[in-house]
C-alpha cells in the first residue's frame, strides 16, 4: 500500500502561486498519482491526474520527478476560493482499495 | 450530466439502529465506491462494487455492507449503528473498467450521519 505524506497545513495570498509538494516513497510502477481537492461537507473534486513527468490542466500542473517518490501540485494564481484540503493518492486506478487518502493539506489562502 | 446523488443528505439514528444510505452515480458509471470520513481517522475506503459485485473492500468490520443494483446505483447498511458510526459516507462513482485507464472517481456531496 502505497502511502502518501503531506505538509498538514499552509496559508498563502491572493494571487500567489501556490505548491503543495507530496511524497510517497513506495509507488509501484503502475500506479497513478491523482489530486483531490475538498471543501467542508462536500465530496473531493479531482483536480489532476498524472503518472511521470508534468501534466498540466486548466486549474492545476502536476510536476513528477523521474523517480516518481515525490509529486508537487503547483496552484497559480490562488484565490480566496481555493481555501480547501487538497489530497495526494497514488494506487493502480481500478483497484481502489489501493487507495489511500492520507490527512491532506489544508490550504488557507489569505486575502 | 448530473453528477453523483447520495441520499438522504442528513440523518440522526441512536445507538443499536440500523441505516441505509444510498448512492446514484453518474449516468454510464459502473463502479461506486464508498467512503466513510471522520475528522479523526479522514477518508477511509469501505468498499467497491462494480457491476452488481463487490470488487474491493477495506478494513471495516461485517456491520458495514452494501450491494450495487442493475442500473448501478448502490446502498451501503451499517446494522448495530455505535456512536463512532458518526461520519460523513462519501460516495464516489467512475467508469471503472480497464485496470490501467485514468479512471477518475467522482464524488457525491455525502451523507451526514449522526449517532446519538
Amino acid at each position: 500500500l502505497a502511502k502518501t505524506t503531506q505538509p498538514i497545513s499552509m496559508d498563502s495570498y491572493e494571487g500567489q502561486e501556490v505548491n503543495i509538494t507530496c511524497s510517497h516513497n513506495n509507488i509501484a510502477t503502475n500506479d497513478y498519482i491523482t489530486w483531490y481537492q475538498q471543501f467542508p461537507s462536500q465530496g473531493p473534486r479531482f483536480i489532476i491526474q498524472g503518472y511521470k513527468t508534468k501534466v498540466t490542466n486548466e486549474v492545476a500542473s502536476l510536476f513528477i520527478p523521474a523517480d516518481r517518490k515525490s509529486s508537487t501540485l503547483s496552484l497559480p494564481r490562488v484565490s480566496l476560493s481555493d481555501t480547501a484540503v487538497y489530497y495526494c493518492l497514488v494506487g493502480e486506478t481500478y483497484n481502489f482499495n489501493k487507495f489511500y487518502f492520507g490527512s491532506g493539506t489544508k490550504l488557507n489562502v489569505k486575502p | 450530466k448530473a453528477g453523483v446523488t447520495q441520499t438522504p443528505r442528513y440523518l440522526i439514528k441512536t445507538r443499536g439502529q440500523q441505516v441505509t444510505l444510498s448512492c446514484s452515480p453518474i449516468s454510464g458509471h459502473r463502479s461506486v465506491s464508498w467512503y466513510q470520513q471522520t475528522p479523526g481517522q479522514g477518508l477511509q475506503f469501505l468498499f467497491e462494487y462494480f457491476s452488481e459485485t463487490q470488487r474491493n473492500k477495506g478494513n471495516f468490520p461485517g456491520r458495514f455492507s452494501g450491494r450495487q443494483f442493475s442500473n448501478s446505483r448502490s446502498e451501503m447498511n451499517v446494522s448495530t449503528l455505535e456512536l463512532g458510526d458518526s461520519a460523513l459516507y462519501l460516495c464516489a462513482s467512475s467508469l471503472g473498467v480497464s485496470p490501467l485507464s485514468t479512471d477518475t472517481q467522482y464524488f457525491g456531496p455525502g451523507t451526514r450521519l449522526t449517532v446519538l
